[in-house]
């Protein structure tokens, strides 16, 4: 069935660094791409999404990769903070179903 | 804002119990979704609706059933609870597909059965 692997599974940063999340999925049909963040005790929330027409999208400190030939996407997160640590979860959709990868907890240590 | 509401945030239940989890979103979304989630194993889907009286399974729809007789609610039942049903519990809703994608998640259930 569909499948998304999410790598590192933890991953630790100094404060002003960067950080990279990986994630491949092996249905190469699905065409939206989101990431979701979650603070300790809290929902997940949206904090950026690619559709398959697009290469990379890039919001302030945060930008997203896709290679669809590869099917593989990354997170990346410029100039680290305190408050960015959470856990990360990617996923990948066809239609309006979601499948998550496993997550990636970040800490950012200051 | 969209807003998704769970009725508990803490549960404690016996094993064999009857349980109802639910779910209500005030955005008149079609998609509705119930997840568990275990530490290192993510998010994974138990069933997943998208219309009133219509159900799809998801990847672990075993022990669990669920019912959405209006829009606005989204209902999980345990037939009867086990120990391995101990676990966050998250309701999502989301719009009509070719629309705004994203999933808005409520703040979760943590069911703890004895």
């Amino acid at each position: 069935g569909e499948n998304v692997e999410q790598h590192p599974s933890t991953l630790s940063v100094q404060e002003g660094d960067s950080a990279v999340i990986k994630c491949t999925y092996s249905d190469s049909a699905s065409n939206y791409f989101p990431w979701y963040k979650q603070e300790l005790g809290k929902r997940p929330q949206l904090i950026i999404d690619i559709r398959s027409n697009v290469g990379e999208k890039k919001d302030q400190r945060i930008a997203v990769t896709l290679n669809k030939t590869a099917k593989h996407f990354s997170l990346h997160i410029t100039e680290t903070q305190p408050e960015d640590s959470a856990v990360y979860f990617c996923a990948a959709s066809t239609d309006y179903k979601l499948i998550f990868g496993s997550g990636t907890r970040l800490l950012v240590r200051p | 804002d969209v807003k998704v509401t769970q009725s508990s945030r803490y549960l404690v239940k016996r094993t064999g119990e009857k349980v109802f989890l639910e779910c209500v979103q005030d955005m008149d979304h079609e998609n509705m979704f119930w997840y568990r989630q275990d530490p290192g194993l993510g998010l994974r889907l138990i069933y997943f609706s998208y219309d009133v009286k219509m159900k799809e399974k998801g990847d672990i729809p075993e022990g669990y059933s669920v019912s959405r007789e209006k829009k606005e609610r989204f209902s999980l039942i345990l037939e009867s609870a086990s120990t391995n049903q101990t676990s966050m519990y998250l309701c999502a809703s989301r719009g009509p597909a070719g629309g705004v994608n994203e999933q808005f998640f409520g703040p979760g259930t943590r069911l703890t059965v004895l």
